[in-house]
């Protein structure tokens, strides 16, 4: 069974901090992992993914990958209230499979 | 930008009645899925279909039924609807990786 842990929160920061989001998964052989955002009451919305162990940056997010420990977080530099919302990892096993298993979320919440 | 459409943004119906639910994407992803999203469970898998025609059962395809005859559109049949099928649906459709349509709250009376 293959599983993607993560902390449900809320995690609360202030506006300005940077917020660290983490997810762990079970299945060795993992090969491709995202990051979703998604707002109360709407669908997930694609904001980050990444193949390769180490660091991948966008704008105010940044991706890092450590498949020894099986870890993938999400930063969020300067975060704006408009941040708050429930983020979701999601992990692509080996063997090309195109199914994601996702994680039940971290809720985040970014206060003035 | 990919774009994946769903009929309905909100739907109520009846115990016992019929209900479809329609998936539009258009990037010819060969991938599509239906999933189920309730508080406290994640995001539950329903069916995929990796071509026109072809479907395989998720997590929890009791009570549901879905039908690819084109490969732009995917659907979700409730063949016949319970309470406890009232739930947000998300359509999602993939290459490498997964994008979703805006959802339909469906409540079932």
């Amino acid at each position: 069974q293959k599983e993607v842990e993560q902390n449900s929160g809320p995690l609360s920061v202030p506006e300005g901090a940077i917020a660290s989001l983490n997810c762990t998964y079970s299945d060795r052989g993992s090969q491709s992992f995202f990051w979703y955002r998604q707002y109360s009451g709407k669908s997930p919305e694609l904001i980050m993914f990444i193949y390769s162990n180490g660091d991948k940056e966008d704008g105010r997010f940044t991706a890092q990958l450590n498949k020894a420990s099986q870890y993938v977080s999400l930063l969020i530099r300067d975060s704006q209230p408009s941040d708050s919302a429930t983020y979701l990892c999601a992990v692509t096993a080996s063997g090309g499979s195109y199914i994601p298993t996702f994680g039940r979320g971290t809720s985040l919440i970014v206060h003035p | 930008d990919v774009k994946v459409t769903q009929s309905s943004r909100y739907l109520v119906k009846r115990t016992g009645e019929k209900v479809f639910l329609e998936c539009v994407q258009d990037m010819d992803h060969e991938n599509m899925f239906w999933y189920r999203q309730d508080p406290g469970l994640g995001l539950r898998l329903i069916y995929f279909s990796y071509d026109v025609k072809m479907k395989e059962k998720g997590d929890i395809p009791e009570g549901y039924s879905v039908s690819r005859e084109k490969k732009e559109r995917f659907s979700l049949i409730l063949e016949s609807a319970s309470t406890n099928q009232t739930s947000m649906y998300l359509c999602a459709s993939s290459g490498k990786t997964q994008y979703f349509g805006p959802g339909t709250r469906l409540l079932v009376l």
